[in-house]
């Protein structure tokens, strides 16, 4: 069976400091990979997603990059956090674009 | 207009009442829809997904699309305090999947 991994589980940051979020998924190859973050009480919103190695579209212009090294591997960075980057982000995968997506644990990031 | 809108609630009902939670969308071309639960400071699970207009029927949980109305809802039955969590509703357009912000649901024992 499936299974993502997302690391750590919790992170806080100073201003200015850099970034690298973690997801790896196990159990199937070439999934579509995904990054959310949900700010408190709002929704999911979409910041990356890849269909193959170092394929990255990236939804919204920000301070965050994504990376995919490998096939199962999704990195999440940024050089310097801005406070409005806290929040929790979420990685997920799919088969499919069109397909279910099946989210990793979360990481909750605070950005003091 | 939001792409995919739900009523933020919170809905209260009952244990073993029916809970009705609802979800409309703008996208005509959109083809499929999914139902998300998410515990507090959990992340999403997947209840059940929907592409055909209908109902669909997973054990205590069933879905219905009305494409015609771009209205998709769920249903739970015989409703649990262990089913008090944030509903997501998420509709596949073009290639891309779009979440509205959730409902919180509280069942009361």
């Amino acid at each position: 069976s499936q299974t993502i991994h997302q690391w750590p589980a919790t992170l806080v940051q100073p201003v200015g400091s850099p970034l690298s979020l973690e997801c790896t998924v196990e159990g199937t190859s070439n999934p579509n990979l995904y990054w959310y973050r949900q700010a408190a009480g709002r929704g999911l919103q979409l910041l990356f997603y890849s269909v193959g190695i170092g394929q990255i579209s990236s939804e919204v212009p920000q301070n965050l990059s994504a990376s995919r090294p490998q096939d199962r591997q999704f990195i999440l960075s940024s050089k310097k956090l801005l406070l409005s980057d806290s929040g929790f982000y979420l990685c997920a995968w799919s088969v499919s674009i069109q397909e279910t997506q099946y989210f990793g644990p979360g990481t909750r990031l605070l950005v003091l | 207009q939001k792409e995919v809108e739900q009523n933020s609630g919170p809905l209260s009902v009952p244990e073993g009442a029916i809970a009705s939670l609802n979800c409309t969308y703008s996208d005509r071309g959109s083809q499929s829809f999914f139902w998300y639960r998410q515990y507090s400071g959990k992340s999403p699970e997947l209840i059940m997904f929907i592409y055909s207009n209908g109902d669909k029927e997973d054990g205590r949980f069933t879905a219905q699309l009305n494409k015609a109305s771009q209205y998709v809802s769920l249903l739970i039955r015989d409703s649990q305090p262990s089913d008090s969590a944030t509903y997501l509703c998420a509709v596949n357009r073009h290639n891309d999947m779009r979440f509205g912000a959730g409902t919180r649901l509280t069942v009361k024992p």
